[in-house]
């Protein structure tokens, strides 16, 4: 099955600057990658996703990239602010061909931005 | 998101006790999972279900048991043989063969 490996476990940074979590995964046929935010006692919400035929996705301050060969992806925060504050998840999803679709999920970057 | 719940919020086992937990989604979504959460650890995927009165397991099943017996319903029953079930449970959906999985809101179980 998929591993995915999240770094690191925890980030702080200063409103304003940017934020990098990176993921990697062992199974090179994994062709969607999410990322899920968390907020404190709260359901995991996708922020943005890519597809393996993607380099690269941006919307507004959050942006993902991927890189097949290597097999590992990140996800960026630009001009952080305060409410960015939560854990973050990647995940990565195989082909399958049935109708479900099995997430396997990092083990998450709790981000603290400081005012 | 709001198409998706969960009860109850928080839910009480004592030693032993078989517990449910309920999970109901208004979306007409065919994919149902149960994943769950551990403090500091990512989500691990329990049971899921493509359709009705189907359901495959995932990672982490022993202990737990699940029913699709209507397509907007997808309880999981925590068992006695679950030693360690203290987590935060959640459930969620997804249209047939779409990736995008939404979530419902959690029920944090806790042992007596």
């Amino acid at each position: 099955g998929e591993n995915v490996e999240q770094h690191p476990s925890t980030l702080s940074v200063q409103e304003g600057d940017s934020a990098v979590i990176k993921c990697t995964y062992s199974d090179s046929a994994s062709n969607y990658f999410p990322w899920y935010k968390q907020e404190l006692g709260k359901r995991p919400q996708l922020i943005i996703d890519i597809r393996s035929n993607v380099g690269e996705k941006k919307d507004q301050r959050i942006a993902v990239t991927l890189n097949k060969t290597a097999k590992h992806f990140s996800l960026h925060i630009t001009e952080t602010q305060p409410e960015d504050s939560a854990v973050y998840f990647c995940a990565a999803i195989l082909p399958s061909s049935g109708s479900a679709r099995q997430l396997t999920f990092g083990s998450g970057t709790q981000l603290t931005v400081l005012p | 998101d709001g198409g998706i719940t969960q009860s109850p919020k928080y839910l009480f086992r004592k030693e032993g006790q078989n517990v449910t937990l309920s999970c109901e989604q208004n979306l007409n979504h065919d994919a149902m999972y149960w994943y769950r959460q551990d403090p500091g650890q990512g989500l691990r995927l329990i049971y899921y279900s493509q359709i009705v009165n189907d359901f495959q397991k995932g990672d982490i099943a022993e202990g737990y048991s699940v029913s699709r017996e209507k397509k907007e319903s997808f309880p999981l029953t925590v068992t006695s043989a679950q030693k360690n079930p203290t987590a935060f449970y959640l459930c969620a959906s997804s249209l047939a063969f779409q990736e995008t999985q939404y979530f419902g809101p959690g029920t944090r179980l806790l042992v007596l």
